[in-house]
C-alpha cells in the first residue's frame, strides 16, 4: 500500500506561471518531506525539504508547504521555466535513531511541462 | 560535494547471467540504498544499509541480493537475471538531512 500519493501523473504550465505539485501520505509517524527533480537518463537531484515542526520552506524559486492536519505537501514553483521541465518526487521519512534520515518513501512521481 | 558514483551508465545483459551493479560514496555516509525506478511506478527500495556487512530488504528484494563489505562500496547482485528486472536502477546514501542519488544504471535483460 503506498504511503506516499502524487496522484497528478502529469501537470503542464506556461512559463512565467506558477507551477504546483500535490503529495499526500498516510503515515502520521513521517516527520521529514523531501522533493526530488528527475531528468530522463539521471539520478535523482534533491530541491527543498521540511521538517514537521515548520509549515513552510522556501528556497528561491521553490516552496514547499506542509498541512500535517490534511497530510498534505505541495511544492510551489514560480516563476516556471522551461529549465523546470522534468519527474517531480515527493518522498517522506521518519527519522531513524532520532536524527539520521532513514529509509524514504516515494510517491510515483509528476511529469512538469513548462511551455514558452 | 557529495558524490556518489555508478559503475557503469548503461549494460545490457543475457537472461541468466548474474549481474553486478557497483555503487561507491565518497562522504563516509553510513546509509546506502538500492532502488529501481520504472514509468508510472516511482521509486522502488530493493534494499539497504544501515552500516558495513548490514543489510535489509526494501519493497522488491526478490531475485536480488546485496554485498557491503567496506562503507563506502555497496553492490548489488541479480542472480540470475530476468527480462521483467530490465529496469534504471539507482543508488544512494544519505547524510543527515538529504538522500544523494548516483548517475544510474540503465539495465536491458535481453
Amino acid at each position: 500500500d503506498q504511503q506516499v500519493k502524487q496522484n497528478s501523473p502529469s501537470l503542464s504550465v506556461q512559463e512565467g506561471r506558477i507551477s504546483i505539485l500535490n503529495c499526500d501520505y498516510t503515515n502520521s509517524m513521517f516527520d521529514y518531506f523531501l522533493w526530488y527533480k528527475k531528468y530522463p537518463a539521471e539520478g535523482p537531484t534533491f530541491l527543498i525539504s521540511i521538517s514537521s515542526i515548520k509549515d513552510k520552506n522556501e528556497d528561491g524559486r521553490f516552496t514547499v508547504f506542509l498541512n500535517k492536519s490534511a497530510k498534505h505537501l505541495s511544492l510551489h514553483i514560480v516563476p516556471s521555466q522551461p529549465g523546470d521541465s522534468a519527474v517531480y518526487f515527493c518522498a517522506a521519512s521518519a527519522r531513524f535513531r532520532g536524527s539520521t534520515l532513514g529509509r524514504l518513501y516515494f510517491g510515483r512521481g509528476t511529469q512538469l511541462t513548462v511551455w514558452p | 560535494d557529495v558524490k556518489v558514483t555508478q559503475s557503469s551508465r548503461y549494460l545490457v545483459k543475457r537472461t541468466g547471467e548474474k549481474v553486478f551493479l557497483e555503487c561507491v560514496q565518497d562522504m563516509d555516509h553510513e546509509n546506502m540504498f538500492w532502488y529501481r525506478q520504472d514509468p508510472g511506478l516511482g521509486l522502488r527500495l530493493i534494499y539497504f544499509s544501515y552500516d558495513v556487512k548490514m543489510k535489509e530488504k526494501g519493497d522488491i528484494p526478490e531475485g536480488y541480493s546485496v554485498s557491503r563489505e567496506k562503507k563506502e562500496r555497496f553492490s548489488l547482485i541479480l542472480e540470475s537475471a530476468s527480462t521483467n528486472q530490465t529496469s534504471m536502477y539507482l543508488c544512494a546514501s544519505t547524510e543527515t538531512d538529504t538522500q544523494y542519488f548516483g548517475p544510474g544504471t540503465r539495465l536491458t535483460v535481453l
